[in-house]
């Protein structure tokens, strides 16, 4: 156990909606990272926040978007969803101290596009 | 750049062998960070070791160890004695110098079979 929780865990969309995914970081986690895992691939960095302020930003277009709340629970949104963005997304928290702090990762949200 | 890269996509062992998973990386840092994470069926990336590029000193913990060489890149993780716990998914993955990305493999899947 993490203490990172992920809602929902399973969600089913068509393209060109748009969707949130929810994330609680573990108590005492000011840092928020949020991961895109297509089956059978390793996690691909999209963004990460620290104090409400995006740090550091992947591959991927505009319409991923997130935001980081005074509570440092986070929203990952996807506007115009497509058929690739079926996946698995993981969400991190980490206490920003020093460089190469560990992740804790959430059981993620499976996300289908239809 | 930064890349890691998981050449064995597969590996099958019956229980109580010993296995080695590899996992080669490139990197320009000359600060770096190297995790291995185990992810199970349910989805969540368990943690299981860090090590900063300045520490080459191997690491073992009850039934695991990791073999860290800078001269060949590679961060190679060995499981003794094997056990059916041990299915899973096993990711290698690199933090660079700005420490807030991470890069992983594409993944070795672990069988063992009883």
């Amino acid at each position: 156990e993490t203490g990172v929780t992920q809602s929902p865990t399973h969600l089913i969309k068509t393209r060109g909606q748009q969707v949130t995914l929810r994330c609680s970081s573990q108590s005492g986690h000011n840092t928020v990272s949020w991961y895109q895992q297509a089956l059978g691939q390793g996690p691909q960095f999209i963004f990460q926040y620290y104090r409400e302020e995006e740090n550091g930003r992947g591959n991927f277009p505009p319409r991923f978007s997130g935001l980081q709340f005074p509570n440092y629970s986070s929203e990952l949104n996807v506007n115009a969803l497509e058929l690739d963005d079926s996946a698995l997304y993981l969400c991190a928290s980490s206490f920003w101290t020093v460089r190469g702090e560990k992740l804790f990762f959430g059981s993620g949200t499976q996300l289908s596009v239809l | 750049a930064q890349k890691v890269t998981q050449a064995q996509t597969e590996i099958s062992v019956v229980e109580k062998e010993d296995v080695t998973l590899d996992c080669v990386y490139e990197t320009r840092d000359t600060t770096y960070y190297l995790f291995w994470y185990k992810q199970p069926p349910s989805g969540e990336l368990v943690f299981l070791i860090r090590r900063n590029s300045f520490d080459e000193q191997n690491e073992i913990s009850g039934r695991y160890s990791w073999n860290f060489q800078k001269s060949t890149s590679s961060f190679n993780f060995t499981i003794t004695a094997s056990q059916v716990v041990d299915s899973a998914v096993y990711f290698c993955a690199l933090s660079g110098r700005t420490g807030n990305q991470f890069y992983f493999g594409t993944g070795t899947s672990l069988t063992v079979i009883p």
